[in-house]
């Protein structure tokens, strides 16, 4: 099993929706994890991090962290077709990346 | 601020080669990470290094290696290239202090034939 797992996708929403990206992890001693954006051809760009169980939100983004549940996941409210990208999540403590979960946007 | 660069930005070797790569990270910034991007395989961990020292290695072959400069600036080499080796090389800079988040250069594109 891997550290840290997302689904490839892609994940596919309309415009306007919610999309809703996951990451599980196995290292229950792991504390904080960040979310990075990659488009394609570039390189990743940190969008959000969470330290803490519950949510954190920060404008369209919210990352939800549930250290029982070993997973973390991030939500885009009002997707927009420039939020076509790869979210790529990572365990801090291991500094390991998930796959990465390829979201598409349509108008 | 100037964003963490990285050379060359493209490279062309051949298998049984040697490569060198750099990154200079942002200015203050002391610790200087680098990943091994692939289609297959995702973002992998190389190594990690701060004040000159590496405080982190992925599962990587000894072929594999790298150092930091007094200035912060970071290398790493490849020897003995072969097929695989052919990925994105990503380098990422982090602040001192409270902030974690890394901040990733544009990637050197090697590819081994």
């Amino acid at each position: 099993q891997k550290e840290v797992e997302q689904n490839s996708g892609p994940l596919s929403v309309p415009e306007g929706a919610i999309a809703s990206l996951n990451c599980t992890y196995s290292d229950r001693g792991s504390q904080s994890f960040f979310w990075y954006r990659q488009y394609s051809g570039k390189s990743p760009e940190l969008i959000m991090f969470i330290y803490s169980n519950g949510d954190k939100e920060d404008g369209r983004f919210t990352a939800q962290l549930n250290k029982a549940s070993q997973y973390v996941s991030l939500l885009i409210r009002d997707s927009q077709p420039s939020d076509s990208a790869t979210y790529l999540c990572e365990g801090f403590q291991k500094l390991v990346f998930g796959t990465g979960t390829r979201l598409l946007v349509s108008p | 601020k100037a964003g963490v660069t990285q050379t060359p930005r493209y490279l062309i070797k051949t298998r049984g080669q040697q490569v060198t790569l750099s990154c200079s990270p942002i200015s203050g910034h002391r610790s200087v990470s680098w990943y091994q991007q692939t289609p297959g395989q995702g973002l992998q961990f190389l190594f990690e290094y701060f004040s000159e020292t590496q405080r982190n290695k992925g599962n990587f072959p000894g072929r594999f290696s790298g150092r930091q400069f007094s200035n912060s600036r970071s290398e790493m080499n490849v020897s003995t290239l072969e097929l695989g080796d052919s990925a994105l090389y990503l380098c990422a800079s982090r602040p001192p202090g409270q902030g974690y988040e890394q901040y990733f250069g544009p990637g050197t594109r090697l590819t081994v034939t």
